[in-house]
């Protein structure tokens, strides 16, 4: 089955607001995490990524945590603006093997 | 600074037909990787090659689908006899090599079987 998932399949946000999308994975072997925004009829498009031997990563206007413990990786977007509008999707990668594995999604809504 | 490339973007095939899925990675990337998307769903892995090397074809149906990435040219993904069941957004991602775990994804081949 999955062993990367999202808690919910939609967020809507304010505009200007903080976003944070969450998603849990199961495999204590996976060492790299990887963040994709999607827009309708695209390609996924990286975000942000974050290795097992780290806690925190930051981007522009993003930032990933990963919690180790609770096997759990969320993203957040600050100050959220209308282009943020797409599909959100957590990847994951197992130790020892190279391609990745998706979780089902999260569809970001901006409000203006 | 050309990003991975797909072609053709929409593909109608009607059923029994082959369809034929290119993909050209980004410059300098030699690992190629193709994955499948059905509607409402997150990406599935299918096959991941390397030049003239297919090194994990775990995720390919046994029967009817194939991949190569030749020497000179795109990778292909191939699938014969297509039924609606294939009907799908198909991508293609890049990395630059094996330990470079970052993949870059084309824009995606929707196909449609009717």
């Amino acid at each position: 089955g999955e062993s990367v998932g999202l808690h919910l399949p939609t967020l809507s946000v304010q505009e200007g607001d903080n976003s944070i999308i969450n998603c849990a994975y199961s495999n204590s072997a996976s060492d790299y995490f990887i963040w994709y925004k999607q827009e309708s009829g695209k390609g996924p498009q990286f975000i942000i990524d974050i290795r097992s031997n780290m806690d925190k990563r930051q981007g522009q206007r993003v930032t990933v945590l990963l919690n180790k413990t609770v096997k759990h990786l969320s993203l957040q977007i600050a100050a959220t603006q209308p282009g943020d509008s797409a599909v959100y999707f957590c990847a994951e990668k197992i130790r020892g093997d190279y391609k990745l594995s998706f979780g089902a999604g999260t569809t970001v809504t901006v409000r203006a | 600074n050309a990003g991975v490339m797909q072609n053709p973007r929409h593909l109608v095939r009607r059923r029994g037909q082959e369809a034929r899925l290119r993909c050209s990675p980004m410059k300098g990337h030699s690992h190629v990787y193709w994955y499948r998307q059905l509607p409402e769903e997150g990406l599935k892995f299918m096959v991941y090659l390397q030049k003239e090397n297919i090194i994990d074809e775990s995720g390919m149906p046994k029967e009817r689908f194939s991949a190569e990435f030749p020497k000179e040219g795109p990778s292909i993904l191939r699938i014969q006899q297509v039924v609606r069941g294939d009907s799908a957004a198909y991508f293609c991602a890049s990395s630059w090599g094996q330990t470079s775990y970052e993949q870059y994804f084309g824009p995606g081949t929707r196909l449609t079987v009717t």
